[in-house]
């Protein structure tokens, strides 16, 4: 199904875990993205790889990391979870950097108390 | 960085009626423009793009309008059905993509 898989699906943690959400595609796509989805603010971008240990901050990336060790595994880390990180993350991938739409994977919702 | 503006937040539109979402964008750079739909509990999925060198595309019931100079771009839905019933996102890059707030989309039967 579209070739992009999240995992978990959901999670709930508590402040201060660490916590690392998976993104796995078969596309064989050269970037991957991670969003985070609130209500009233959209979908905005924590951190993008443009390569296999190439990443870049985006947005909002205080508090995340991210590793890419591999072109189908591009995982996000809250190295210490705090409670204004509870959203729902998504994972997106691109054949382009620009001019090419994203696919997205289901998401997961995590939620910090 | 770019920054992306939409409106309305919220749209409710008879069955049949047309439905329009507009957006603005910051930087005069970005050259594509995506629309996503998201249905409740699902993952935003892409239903229509256009890119800089384009005034206008359609898709069936569903079309985008550009205006450069201007710096916004809209989504027109015609003869709405209630199953377009939704949270709508526009987007713009140059690079990385930018998102709009959304617009929840009500159609009323």
């Amino acid at each position: 199904d579209a070739g992009i898989t999240q995992s978990p699906r959901h999670k709930v943690t508590e402040t201060g875990t660490p916590v690392t959400l998976r993104c796995h595609q078969t596309e064989n796509h050269r970037y991957m993205y991670w969003y985070r989805q609130d209500p009233g603010h959209g979908l905005r971008l924590i951190h993008y790889s443009y390569g296999v240990k190439d990443t870049d901050k985006g947005e909002v990336s205080d508090g995340y990391s991210v590793s890419r060790s591999k072109t189908e595994d591009f995982l996000l880390t809250l190295e210490s979870a705090t409670s204004s990180q509870t959203s729902v993350y998504f994972c997106a991938i691109s054949d382009e950097r620009a001019g090419d739409g994203y696919t997205f994977g289901s998401g997961t919702r995590l939620t910090v108390v | 960085g770019e920054n992306v503006e939409q409106h309305p937040s919220t749209l409710s539109v008879q069955e049949g009626d047309s439905a329009v979402i507009k957006c603005t964008y910051s930087d005069s750079a970005s050259n594509y423009f995506p629309w996503y739909k998201q249905e409740l509990g699902k993952r935003p999925q892409l239903i229509i793009d256009i890119r800089s060198n384009v005034g206008e595309k359609k898709d069936q019931r569903i079309a985008v309008t550009l205006n450069k100079t201007a710096k916004h771009f809209s989504l027109h839905i015609t003869e709405t059905q209630p199953e377009d019933s939704a949270v709508y996102f526009c987007a713009a890059s140059i690079r990385e993509m930018r998102f709009g707030a959304g617009t929840r989309l009500t159609v009323k039967p």
